[in-house]
């Protein structure tokens, strides 16, 4: 079963909008990172916010964390259409070690 | 460029055959972790080694098996191939045994069972 649920499944914008997910996870976490996949292939990792953080930020990503509400939002600023990819957000797996717990993804398109 | 190398790209076999992936991380890389990602899904966890040893498993039956090498490289074993064992399979490397270690993944092997 997926910890994590991105909303929503699939988003469509123009470049140099802003595109705006969220996470939402089911258990108690250590920390939260969210990833990045262009077309099927390997994950690229994006920014990692640990449970006593509140907003981190990496170059036009602006990542929030609420864990009373369990949730978490990935902003990207004026989008790019090398943007296009689907995201990931990932917690740490209760009972199995180290492993990254992934929500099912929000494909998102940048139109030029 | 993660450093990390999966091979082959793309497979092709027949239901109850056994199939092995191959994995290369970075140098120094001493976890390797396994994921299976079905179409449309996020990755789901199979298995996790460190320093050859098995350190973590998700919910996968005992014919999804794993070997860690001392020169980096590791496998991932399926027997009995099923249908719902179509899937893209990931493969990433970390430093070592922590969760805040940047996971870097490898490009994916696309496996087809007919």
């Amino acid at each position: 079963s997926q910890q994590g649920e991105e909303d929503p499944q699939a988003l469509s914008i123009q470049e140099g909008e802003n595109a705006t997910m969220n996470c939402s996870y089911k258990t108690s976490i250590n920390n939260l990172q969210w990833y990045r996949q262009n077309s099927g292939r390997g994950l690229v990792h994006l920014i990692l916010i640990r449970s006593n953080e509140r907003e981190k930020h990496s170059g036009r990503l602006r990542v929030t964390l609420d864990t009373s509400k369990k949730s978490s939002s990935l902003l990207i600023t004026a989008s790019r259409a090398a943007d296009t990819a689907s995201y990931f957000c990932a917690t740490d797996a209760p009972n199995s070690g180290y492993a990254l717990n992934f929500g099912k993804g929000t494909s998102l398109l940048v139109t030029p | 460029e993660t450093g990390v190398t999966q091979s082959p790209t793309h497979l092709i076999k027949t239901r109850g055959q056994q199939v092995t992936l191959r994995c290369s991380s970075q140098s120094g890389h001493n976890t390797v972790s396994w994921y299976q990602q079905a179409l449309g899904q996020g990755p789901q966890f199979i298995f996790q080694y460190y320093r050859e040893e098995e350190n973590g498993r998700g919910n996968f039956p005992p014919r999804f098996s794993g070997l860690q090498f001392p020169n980096y490289s590791s496998e991932l074993n399926v027997n009995a191939l099923e249908l719902d064992d179509s899937a893209l399979y990931l493969c990433a490397s970390s430093r070592d045994m922590v969760f805040t270690d940047t996971q870097y993944f490898g490009p994916g092997t696309r496996l087809t069972v007919l």
